[in-house]
């Protein structure tokens, strides 16, 4: 597809269990970033990838999260032992650039994950 | 750190009605300021950008300005349309971040 894809677009799991978010992002774009959006707030920075690797992690909440780009393409954000607090839409964005100022971001639709 | 706030909605307008979405920010150094829209069953969208001090970003009809002495980047149109309902971001990212920091979002309704 042309943009940006995220799936699942719902994901509903109990607490305490594990949950794996893909963002499939532009072909060619070289950095991704995931944000987390909570009911009634902006999107909250959480990590972000040039390449393969993690330029910047800082705003992953604890060490239950946990994202990977292996070939550079296609991330996957991982939560371990989920808490009700993590309910929120997970959004993926994609950019030809390096950060924010230097690349349009492109984002998805983004995941919506309820955790009962 | 870095903040962003901006007025609580939602706004409800006229269509042709003047548009103002105000936005402040707290930020050390000198950041970028982005307003992002994000229409309805879509993702958020780039709608304009400023990246440095009296910059105005422009498109669609929406105009923002870049301002140091007041640190704000309202949006403003002059005559909106029923097709601008969306949820409009003012965002920053400040120098030498990687990610953007957001504000709370305002959801604006033009009614026909």
């Amino acid at each position: 597809g042309a943009g940006v894809s995220q799936t699942p677009s719902n994901k509903v799991t109990e607490k305490g269990k594990y949950v794996e978010l893909r963002c499939d992002p532009i072909s060619g774009h070289t950095a991704l970033y995931w944000y987390r959006q909570s009911l009634g707030q902006g999107p909250e920075f959480l990590i972000y990838f040039q390449g393969t690797g993690a330029a910047d992690d800082s705003g992953l909440p604890n060490d239950r999260f946990f994202a990977v780009r292996p070939e550079g393409s296609v991330s996957t954000l991982k939560i371990q032992r989920t808490e009700r607090g993590d309910s929120a839409v997970y959004l993926c964005a994609s950019s030809m650039g390096h950060g924010p100022k230097t690349g349009e971001l492109f984002f998805g639709e983004g995941s919506r994950l309820t955790v009962l | 750190g870095d903040s962003v706030t901006q007025m609580e909605g939602p706004v409800t307008l006229s269509e042709e009605a003047f548009l103002t979405i105000n936005c402040t920010y707290t930020a050390t150094g000198y950041p970028s300021l982005f307003w992002y829209v994000q229409y309805p069953g879509e993702g958020l969208q780039l709608l304009l950008k400023a990246t440095k001090a009296d910059d105005k970003g422009s498109n669609k009809g929406f105009e923002a300005t870049y301002r140091k002495e007041t640190t704000s980047f309202h949006l403003e149109k002059g005559s909106v349309q029923v097709s601008d309902s969306a949820v409009y971001f003012c965002a920053l990212v400040g120098g030498g971040a990687d990610g953007l920091t957001f504000g709370k979002g305002t959801h604006l309704i033009i009614q026909p």
